[in-house]
């Protein structure tokens, strides 16, 4: 059971390239999420998906966009990085009730440089 | 606005102390308080839970201490181990919104 797949696992990008981070899951989970981490900052949430067909702005989603593709995948892309978006970035999935928690994926680590 | 401040920053301790972290919130709607345990290049995964209708819950060597009134919650790691490493972070989440507002992390070192 793989649960939440996150690739690729490390990228190096130049400031104004663009580039898609994929996720899925295979837990048939409705919700997906997909959150920065920042040394210091904790874990911020950029974008989610409640449900399928569904997307919402979190925390800090200036500077991404995100598709729900189907209910497995969900990607976030960053159109034009910035160094300001270094960082790790993790997808995660959860059932709609609180107690099952959240399952995250490994990570990206991301360098805009 | 921070609605989960966590605390401390980082944490050393000796194996087989206790390691205590504390976190407190703001929202009285909050009614699900969670705690993730992160290893280094990976990604959080949870570790234990508590809801507000309990003020302890303990699951081997890890409790959840819970105060309604103070609106604080913490996690003691008792007869901390090096393999308890990792960063730890709390969460707080409301039935209206399944989504948690997390604390900023803690850093745990546990030396041999």
């Amino acid at each position: 059971n793989a649960g939440v797949t996150q690739t690729p696992k490390f990228q190096v990008l130049k400031t104004g390239q663009s580039m898609t981070l994929q996720c899925a899951q295979d837990m048939n989970h409705n919700s997906m999420y997909w959150y920065r981490q920042d040394p210091g900052m904790g874990l911020r949430l950029i974008y989610y998906s409640a449900s399928e067909g569904t997307t919402d702005k979190g925390e800090v989603p200036n500077g991404y966009n995100v598709s729900r593709l189907n209910k497995r995948e969900f990607s976030l892309r960053l159109e034009s990085a910035a160094p300001s978006q270094t960082s790790v970035y993790f997808c995660a999935s959860s059932t709609r009730g609180q107690e099952y928690g959240y399952t995250f994926g490994s990570g990206t680590r991301l360098t805009v440089v | 606005q921070q609605q989960v401040k966590q605390s401390p920053q980082s944490l050393i301790v000796q194996k087989g102390g206790i390691s205590i972290i504390n976190c407190a919130y703001e929202n009285t709607a909050f009614d699900y308080f969670p705690w993730y345990q992160q290893f280094p290049g990976k990604g959080p995964a949870l570790l234990i839970a508590i809801r507000p209708d309990v003020s302890e819950k303990k699951e081997g060597r890890f409790t959840i201490s819970f105060n309604k009134s103070a609106k604080q919650f913490s996690l003691h790691i008792m007869d901390s181990q090096p393999g308890d490493s990792a960063t730890y972070f709390c969460a707080a989440s409301s039935g209206g919104s399944y989504i948690p507002t997390f604390g900023r992390g803690t850093s745990l070192i546990v030396h041999p």
